[in-house]
Formats: structure tokens, C-alpha cells, sequence
């Protein structure tokens, strides 16, 4: 079925390791999102892509690089992972105006010890 | 505090009925985009419609209309001519332009053959 595909689905990892979430969505939508949830925060944007080749950050950007690697595909990359960002994490994407997500991937559930 | 309020968890309606869903939301702000998001079981979450909070017009998609009142705060979704694959997890949110996604809590809807 067409969608978002974000892997893994699940993840622990140590504090100051590195991982890099992938996103990639086969609608052909120009714009792509990551977005972060917490306990009663909603969904906080972390960075977005407007299109293939462009990045810009979000709400909440620090600790976090992105790439868009081209129009398919959007990653999400935590450097130096901290307990903050423990977290259940979401990529998007949209044909629709900037900052309005139409499709939503599964989420990956991610955990900082 | 900007908050969105689902009060119906569970909801059903017979095939070919309307039924309408519920929904308010709490915001200083003027201007923000409010959107109806479905998640069928075991599937992504996806945009039903959008509604930008400036236009006075209730937005329609095909069986999906809103009624926005804008002073009560009030989103509410009506879906005409139920059919079965209506059936999911309905998510109303708002987004302040540029900043932080409020998703309300849900309410589940059933569509009876």
C-alpha cells in the first residue's frame, strides 16, 4: 500500500551513541516532516523539507541533523543521542501547503538510557 | 495553554447514515489551520480535510464536511452516506502557522453494516 515507511519501528540506545532514522514515502509528495511526540506536547517539529534538496528546522532542531536524499527519502539523524530525546518520533509528508501534513508514517519508539 | 478536546471516545452509525464528530480547541492565536485526520485499524494516520481558521467557509471533501465556529471554537466533522471503510481512530488538530501540532485524543468511529 502507498505511505510512509519509517525504520525501525522500535530502538534503545546509549547515551552518546548515534543512530539515523529513515523515512520514504512513495506518494511522490514534494514536502517531508519529522516530528517528535511526548507525554501532553502534541507533535513538536524537528525539521522539514520543502522539497528535494532543501532542509529547514523546525520547533525543536537541536541535537538533530536531517538529509534529504532525494524527493522518496527524508532521515532524521541524533549525533549524540541524550535521555531528552527519548521519545516516539513521526515522519510526514504532503503535497499541501508548508507545515500541513497529510500522511503520517507509524512512528518509531525510541529510547535514551 | 492551547488544547484540543475530543469529548466522544467511542462513536458508531449504521452504513449510509451521517454522523458527526466533535470537536473544540482552546488558542489565543488568530490565525492557525485546524485539520480531521483518520487512522483505520492497523493503518497510517491520514489528512480527511483542513479548514484555515481566517475563512468563514466550512471546507468540504466529497462525504466530509466541518462546521468551524470560529467565536465557540468549535471544529466538528459531519461524514454523510457512512460506508464501512469509514470506520477508524478520527483525530481533530490545530497547528498555530509555523509552530507546534495539537492533536486532540481521538474518537473511535464504527460504522454498523
Amino acid at each position: 500500500n502507498a505511505g510512509v515507511t519509517q525504520t525501525p519501528k522500535f530502538q534503545v540506545l546509549k547515551t552518546g551513541q548515534s543512530m539515523t532514522l529513515q523515512c520514504a514515502q512513495d506518494m511522490n509528495h514534494n514536502s517531508m516532516y519529522w516530528y517528535r511526540q511526548d507525554p501532553g506536547m502534541g507533535l513538536r517539529l524537528i525539521y522539514y523539507s520543502a522539497s528535494e534538496g532543501t532542509t529547514d528546522k523546525g520547533e525543536v532542531p537541536n541535537g538533530y541533523n536531517v538529509s534529504r536524499l532525494n524527493k522518496r527519502e527524508f532521515s532524521l539523524r541524533l549525533e549524540s543521542a541524550a535521555p531528552s530525546q527519548t521519545s516516539v518520533y513521526f515522519c510526514a509528508s504532503s503535497e499541501l501547503g508548508v507545515r500541513q501534513p497529510q500522511h503520517f508514517g507509524d512512528g518509531t519508539r525510541l529510547s535514551i538510557l | 495553554a492551547q488544547t484540543v478536546t475530543q469529548s466522544q471516545p467511542e462513536m458508531s452509525v449504521q452504513e449510509a447514515e451521517t454522523v458527526t464528530l466533535s470537536c473544540t480547541y482552546d488558542t489565543s492565536e488568530n490565525n492557525y489551520y485546524l485539520f480531521w485526520y483518520k487512522q483505520p485499524p492497523s493503518r497510517q494516520m491520514i489528512l480527511v480535510i483542513r479548514q484555515e481558521a481566517y475563512k468563514q467557509q466550512n471546507a468540504t471533501e466529497n462525504r466530509f464536511s466541518v462546521n468551524f465556529q470560529k467565536a465557540a471554537k468549535s471544529f466538528s466533522l459531519k461524514i454523510s452516506d457512512s460506508q464501512l471503510g469509514d470506520t477508524a481512530m478520527y483525530f481533530c488538530a490545530f497547528i498555530i502557522t509555523g509552530n507546534q501540532f495539537y492533536f486532540g485524543t481521538g474518537t473511535s468511529l464504527t460504522v454498523i453494516p
